[in-house]
């Protein structure tokens, strides 16, 4: 099946770890994105890339950090430097162009305990 | 930078019409694009303007004016499924690329 992969689905953090959210997509996208989600709000951009080996901060990019070595792959890592990363995370995927809209993978659930 | 506007939240009722606002201000405009998102789940794909005017897709329409930096989601015969989150997005040109900013999103009631 076509479409964007997020693992896990749900995640439990110890406070000082790091953890690695995984998003892969088989639709020949060149742009991915990571956004982050809190309750009852909407969606702020962490990272975002159009081609391989490069990649852009959003409004929240400190505390996180992403790699593009594959264009299908887009891996995010919470770092311990994140003090408050219990959220809803979305990666997303699109074609450039005109037109075209960008398509979520179903989420990752992190909760730090 | 860019700024979204939404009203956070709206109840309506099974049935009728309802019309949810969106307010932008960005650099390098190139798109004006709607998602509807559920509790817990993945925002999909709604509806797109690009050019002033009216684009009509079945129950939801959505209306955009560049100069006034003004976009609204119409839902008609509204439906209990209809209750969810409604999000504004604006996607823009920068120096890298493009991308895509949400807005706060709007959080539709539809009652019986």
């Amino acid at each position: 099946d076509g479409g964007i992969t997020q693992s896990p689905k749900y995640l439990f953090r110890k406070e000082g770890q790091n953890v690695t959210l995984s998003c892969e997509q088989n639709l020949n996208h060149d742009a991915m994105y990571w956004y982050r989600q809190d309750p009852g709000q909407g969606l702020r951009l962490i990272y975002y890339s159009q081609i391989v080996n490069d990649f852009q901060k959003g409004d929240i990019a400190e505390g996180y950090s992403v790699s593009r070595e594959k264009k299908e792959s887009f891996p995010l890592t919470v770092t311990s430097a994140q003090k408050n990363p219990t959220a809803f995370y979305l990666c997303a995927s699109g074609p450039f162009g005109s037109g075209n809209t960008i398509y979520f993978g179903e989420g990752s659930w992190l909760t730090v305990v | 930078g860019q700024n979204i506007d939404q009203p956070t939240e709206m109840t309506a009722t099974e049935g009728a019409i309802v019309q949810i606002n969106c307010t932008y201000q960005t650099s390098g405009f190139n798109g004006l694009f709607w998602y509807q998102q559920h509790a817990g789940e993945a925002p999909t794909f709604l509806s797109y303007n690009v050019l002033d005017g009216l684009e009509e897709k079945g129950r939801f329409s959505s209306f955009l004016s560049r100069s006034k930096g003004y976009s609204y989601l119409l839902l008609k015969e509204l439906q209990m499924k209809d209750s969810a989150s409604y999000l504004c997005a604006v996607r823009s040109l920068d120096n890298y690329g493009q991308n895509f900013v949400f807005g706060p999103g709007t959080r539709l009631s539809v009652l019986p």
